[in-house]
């Protein structure tokens, strides 16, 4: 499984745009890119998932390079309900033997 | 709420114990997956179950067993209890969808070891 790397920490304020870059440099040729959003005391929530170019749901948006060894997730006009821990992974969707979630980035969202 | 439900939600023992925890995925999904967190160590993967049969194994210790029932409900079965496993212990369900993996996590099981 790719290793990747993110910011521990970010902060902002509501109604900003926010954008987490996630870097995965030694991803592979068929490693998808996947988002998580875990709140405190509760199990990781799945956000959006992508493979090349740009992914966007009702949710968030998913931009990757032409290289992929990097990915943003950007997330529109953020709320207080948006401060979470954010956890980018890189791998096969379909092997899980290294399913690792990182130390994640820490998103605080202030009025 | 995912679909996923895990009993219990709190559960204190005192080391040395053994216990058990439970999961049950979405209706549907044949894939289980267990994990824990702790503070100083993320969320760990542990253990995939797949309609009954392990499929992948992380960092998951000796002293921990898990299975998958028939129903496709899964325990996970922790003995001679330590102070350091004390974490949130979180199951997750997947369909196993070969281009698509979303994994769907349940409430987790926070467990104390006294």
């Amino acid at each position: 499984l790719a290793k990747t790397t993110q910011p521990i920490s970010m902060d902002s304020y509501e109604g900003q745009e926010v954008n987490i870059t996630c870097s995965h440099n030694n991803i592979a040729t068929n490693d998808y890119i996947t988002w998580y959003q875990q709140f405190p005391s509760q199990g990781p929530r799945f956000i959006i998932q992508g493979y090349k170019t740009k992914v966007t749901n009702e949710v968030a948006s998913l931009f990757i390079p032409a290289d992929r060894k990097s990915s943003t997730l950007s997330l529109p006009r953020v709320s207080l309900s948006d401060t979470a821990v954010y956890y980018c992974l890189v791998g096969l969707t379909y092997n899980n033997n290294d399913m690792r979630f990182g130390a994640g980035t820490r998103l605080t969202v202030k009025p | 709420d995912s679909g996923v439900t895990q009993t219990p939600k709190h559960l204190i023992t005192a080391t040395g114990q053994r216990v058990t925890l439970r999961c049950s995925p979405r209706s549907g999904d044949l894939s289980v997956y267990w994990y824990q967190q702790s503070l100083d160590q993320g969320l760990q993967f542990l253990i995939q179950y797949y309609n009954g049969e392990e499929r992948a194994k992380g960092n998951i210790l000796e002293r921990f067993s898990a299975q998958q029932f028939p129903d496709l409900h899964s325990e996970l079965n922790l003995s001679s209890l330590e102070l350091g496993d004390s974490a949130l212990y979180f199951c997750a369900s997947s369909a196993w969808r070969v281009s698509y993996n979303e994994q769907f996590f349940g409430p987790g099981t926070r467990l104390t070891v006294l």
